[in-house]
């Protein structure tokens, strides 16, 4: 059982570029998020999603999109990377009263 | 929206004490609250959780504590160890995370 899988771990970007940010869980979880960690910082709701075809803002979405088609994954699509954009980035998937978080994407936007 | 906040940012303790991290929040309706532990540079990781109708509970070497009069949890670790050493976050549902709490253990 791999839980929540996250890809890259790492990446560097371009100021302008995109990227999409691949999160997949294996637990048939209906509810899936998306957070960035600043350092020294908690995590921030960026996107969420109750199911598959369903998906809501957090408290910082700009700059970001999500699409959740199937039950298993929620990508995060940055379009134009902006140096604000640089943190960790976690995605987690909801149980029936446990998040499962995957091990982060570190994005850096220079 | 919630409003999550913790009181100490900070806290250092010697292996073998007990720790107690602290955690306010504002929404009184919240129904269950959960305990994560992030290690460095590593995702949250669950430890406990607690229902509203409840004020007490423990786990192994953890307890949690509900008041939700004054809307205050509080986490106790008991003879912490180095292992310890995290940023310990509380969050009502898992979806509102505040600043966080870094317990440092020293030998």
């Amino acid at each position: 059982n791999a839980g929540v899988t996250q890809t890259p771990k790492f990446r560097i970007l371009k100021i302008g570029q995109s990227m999409t940010l691949q999160c997949t869980q294996d637990m048939n979880h209906n509810y899936m998020y998306w957070y960035r960690q600043d350092p020294g910082m908690g995590l921030k709701l960026i996107y969420y999603s109750v199911g598959a075809g369903i998906t809501d803002k957090g408290e910082v979405p700009n700059g970001y999109n999500v699409s959740r088609s199937t039950t298993e994954d929620f990508p995060l699509r940055l379009e134009l990377a902006a140096p604000s954009q640089t943190s960790v980035y976690f995605c987690a998937s909801l149980g029936d009263t446990e998040a499962f978080f995957g091990q982060g994407t570190r994005l850096t936007v220079v | 929206g919630e409003s999550v906040g913790l009181h100490l940012p900070t806290l250092s303790v010697q292996e073998g004490d007990n720790s107690i991290i602290n955690c306010a929040y504002s929404n009184s309706a919240s129904d269950y609250f959960i305990w994560y532990k992030q290690e460095s540079g590593k995702g949250p990781q669950f430890i406990i959780d607690i229902r509203s109708n409840m004020d007490k509970r423990q786990g192994q070497r953890v307890t949690v504590l509900l008041n939700k009069t004054v809307k205050h949890l509080s986490l106790q670790i008991a003879a912490t160890q180095p292992g310890d050493s995290a940023v310990y976050f509380c969050a009502p549902e898992a979806l509102n995370f505040g600043k966080g709490t870094s317990l440092l253990v020293t030998p």
